[in-house]
C-alpha cells in the first residue's frame, strides 16, 4: 500500500465549478498535511497546510482533515482555467527521531474547461 | 529575493560519466532535501540534511551522494550516472524541518536530468 494515494485523474470541471481533490494516507501518526500545486514542467509551489481535523479555508481554497478516515481533501471554489495543474499531496511524515519526511503523493491533474 | 536555486537547469550526459547538481537557498534554512520526480511515481525523497555536516538517506538514496559543508549549500552528486537515473530532480529548503512541523517546504526551479 503506497503511503500517500491520490487519484491521478485527469479531473475535468468546467470553469466557475467546485473541484474536489482527495487524497488517504496510511502513517496514523502523521501530523502535519500539505498541498502543492505543480504547474507543468515547474516546482511545486504550497497552497495550504493543515494539522487539526476539520476545515481550513483560504480564499477559494478550502482544505478539509479527517484524521480518524485518514483522509484530507481540497476543494477549490469557482474554479478557473488558471487552476489548470497538477495537485500535490503531501504528509509530514515520521523519521528515525526527528526529520521532516514528506511523502508525497503522485498527484491529481486538474483540467478547469471554459 | 528568498529562493532556492538550482545548477544546471538541463543536463544531458551519458553514462559513467561523474555529475554535480548545485543547490543552493538563501534563507538560512537549516533543513535541505532533495527529490527526484518520476510520471506516475510523484515526488521520492533521495537525501535530506537537518543541517551543516549532518545528512541522512531518503527513500531512494542508492546511486546518489550528498554533502553539507555550508548551511547554504546541498549539492547532489552521481558518481557513475545511469539510464535509470534519468528524471526531474527538486531540490528544496525548511527552516527547521522538524518531525510534525508546519515549516513549509519552498522548493527550486528543479533540474532535468537525461542519462544516456
Amino acid at each position: 500500500q503506497k503511503e500517500v494515494e491520490q487519484n491521478s485523474g485527469p479531473l475535468s470541471v468546467p470553469e466557475g465549478a467546485i473541484a474536489s481533490l482527495n487524497c488517504t494516507y496510511s502513517d496514523r501518526g502523521s501530523q502535519s498535511f500539505f498541498w502543492y500545486r505543480q504547474y507543468s514542467g515547474k516546482s511545486p509551489e504550497l497552497i495550504m497546510f493543515i494539522y487539526s481535523n476539520g476545515d481550513k479555508e483560504d480564499g477559494r481554497f478550502t482544505a478539509q482533515l479527517n484524521k480518524a478516515s485518514q483522509y484530507v481533501s481540497l476543494l477549490i471554489r469557482d474554479s478557473q482555467p488558471s487552476d489548470s495543474a497538477t495537485y500535490l499531496c503531501a504528509v509530514n511524515g515520521r523519521t528515525k527521531e526527528y526529520g521532516n519526511k514528506l511523502v508525497f503523493g503522485a498527484g491529481t491533474i486538474l483540467r478547469v474547461k471554459s | 529575493e528568498a529562493q532556492v536555486t538550482q545548477n544546471p537547469r538541463y543536463l544531458i550526459t551519458v553514462t559513467g560519466k561523474k555529475l554535480t547538481v548545485t543547490c543552493s537557498q538563501n534563507m538560512n534554512h537549516e533543513y535541505m532535501s532533495w527529490y527526484r520526480q518520476d510520471p506516475g511515481l510523484g515526488l521520492r525523497q533521495i537525501y535530506y540534511s537537518m543541517n551543516v555536516e549532518v545528512t541522512d538517506k531518503g527513500d531512494v538514496p542508492e546511486g546518489y551522494k550528498v554533502s553539507r559543508k555550508e548551511k547554504r549549500n546541498f549539492p547532489l552528486i552521481l558518481e557513475s550516472p545511469s539510464p535509470n537515473q534519468t528524471s526531474l530532480y527538486f531540490c528544496a529548503s525548511s527552516l527547521f524541518g522538524r518531525a510534525g512541523g508546519s515549516d513549509t517546504q519552498y522548493f527550486g526551479p528543479g533540474t532535468r536530468l537525461t542519462v544516456l
